[in-house]
């Protein structure tokens, strides 16, 4: 099985633009679809990117995903960061048994 | 507008069993495949298990075969997940999610429910 590493925290001024990033251990990064979820303090998860990029209907387009195979990574970027955006992130695959794997999450903090 | 809601989360002792449900709405529930995600307290989110539409395939997470079961009833539009031989690793909180797709009803979350393993 692989791993998802994630840093454990990131911070960031308002207006800025950040990036959270979640390395895959071994294989591709690549061969199976990569998620990205926000929880807020004290509310459940929410779905921020799907299948690597795809943002669902009511997500701002100041989130994106993307992946890096030089880096056999990928990564949330959160343009124009706003206060709001204060939260966890956690990204999220799949194994080669369709188990899902999720990365330990980041802390953003918007200073 | 999507409504996933769970229940059935509670107090039980270790060794003890637990059914969670979670109702939805607002969208064609039998054509969506369902996820359990649990967080213990202070914690990740753990992947707990998965079921197809028409329960045509089902899966667990290593932590919990062998003592959950998922199931579906799609004529009352209800996820379940049936919790035996519960442990104190056990106590977190339970979401029940559509799974993640680019389809329009899917990644949507519930509000979760808190289970709690004592004695």
């Amino acid at each position: 099985n692989f791993m998802l590493t994630q840093p454990h925290s990131v911070s960031e001024s308002p207006g800025r633009t950040v990036s959270i990033s979640c390395t895959r251990s071994s294989g591709r990064i690549d061969s199976n679809y990569v998620q990205w979820y926000q929880q807020r303090p004290g509310s459940a998860p929410t779905t921020l990117i799907s299948e690597f990029n795809h943002r669902p209907s009511g997500v701002p387009d100041r989130f994106s995903g993307s992946i890096d195979g030089s880096s056999n990574s990928a990564s949330l970027t959160i343009s124009r960061l706003r206060a709001e955006d204060e939260a966890d992130y956690y990204c999220q695959s799949y194994d080669i048994n369709n188990h899902w794997v999720f990365g330990g999450g980041t802390r953003l903090t918007v200073l | 507008e999507v409504r996933l809601m769970e229940s059935g989360g509670g107090l039980v002792k270790p060794g003890g069993s637990l059914t969670l449900s979670c109702v939805a709405s607002g969208f064609t529930f039998s054509s969506y495949g369902l996820t359990w995600v649990r967080q213990a307290p202070g914690k990740g989110l753990e992947w707990v298990s998965f079921i197809a539409s028409g329960a045509s395939y089902i899966n667990y997470a290593d932590s919990v075969r062998g003592r959950f079961t998922i199931s579906r009833d799609d004529a009352k539009n209800s996820l379940y997940l049936q919790m035996n031989s519960l442990r104190a690793d056990d106590t977190s909180v339970y979401y029940c999610m559509t799974r993640p797709s680019t389809g329009t009803y899917s990644g949507h979350w519930g509000r979760g429910t808190l289970v709690t393993v004592s004695s």
